[in-house]
């Protein structure tokens, strides 16, 4: 069965650390993985998209990498601010069909 | 102003009813996608469109339906036989079906039977 697993389910951090989110998945037959924001009652905000030759992908203070072989894939997210504070799903594409399959979630709150 | 829009933002249902929730995009993208949104549970799909004219469903299609007669337009019917269907619903687009385009988002759609 394919799976996407995000641990932890909720993070903490004072403003100004570095962080890392993680996603994991059980097939690594994957044609892509893509990071994405929620900010509570609002849609998704795509962040990143990884393709599978891909080992990683940078936008601003953010950079995803993919690991496929371990099944691994990880936000790290630079100098945090309170402005990052949401939760963050990370979504992977098995085939051409565009079904995405999503993690629960990481609920990020950084205290100022 | 590029994107996708959907309405309304709050809905409710009573029981027994159908209600039908709008997905609109003008970015001008072939497939469009439905999710539903449940707490601890993550998105899953529900139906998908690759081109106008044609759908398919998705893992949790009982209860729902769809059309797609324009390009721009993928309306979602909540039906009486959705057992369950308070949740967030969440429409997507993309340049098309080809694995390799991302996936965009509205601002969703939360509805509550009454």
């Amino acid at each position: 069965k394919q799976e996407v697993t995000q641990i932890p389910a909720a993070l903490s951090v004072p403003e100004g650390e570095n962080l890392v989110l993680n996603c994991s998945f059980t097939d690594s037959a994957i044609y892509n993985l893509q990071w994405f924001r929620q900010d509570p009652g609002k849609g998704l905000t795509s962040l990143l998209l990884i393709q599978s030759s891909q080992r990683e992908q940078t936008s601003g203070r953010l950079n995803a990498s993919l690991d496929k072989s371990s099944g691994r894939s990880t936000l790290y997210i630079a100098a945090s601010q309170p402005g990052d504070s949401a939760t963050y799903l990370c979504a992977v594409r098995y085939n051409q069909g565009g079904k995405l399959i999503f993690g629960q979630g990481t609920e990020l709150s950084v205290k100022p | 102003d590029g994107g996708i829009t959907q309405s309304p933002k709050y809905l409710f249902r009573k029981e027994g009813q159908n209600v039908t929730l709008s997905c609109e995009q003008n970015l001008n993208h072939d497939a469009m996608y439905w999710y539903r949104q449940d707490p601890g549970q993550g998105l899953r799909l529900i139906y998908y469109s690759q081109i106008v004219n044609d759908f398919q469903k998705g893992d949790i299609a009982e209860g729902y339906s769809v059309s797609r007669e324009k390009k721009e337009s993928f309306p979602l019917t909540v039906t009486s036989a959705q057992k369950n269907p308070t949740a967030f619903y969440l429409c997507a687009s993309s340049i098309s079906s080809d694995s390799y385009n991302e996936q965009f988002f509205g601002p969703g759609t939360r509805l509550t039977v009454l």
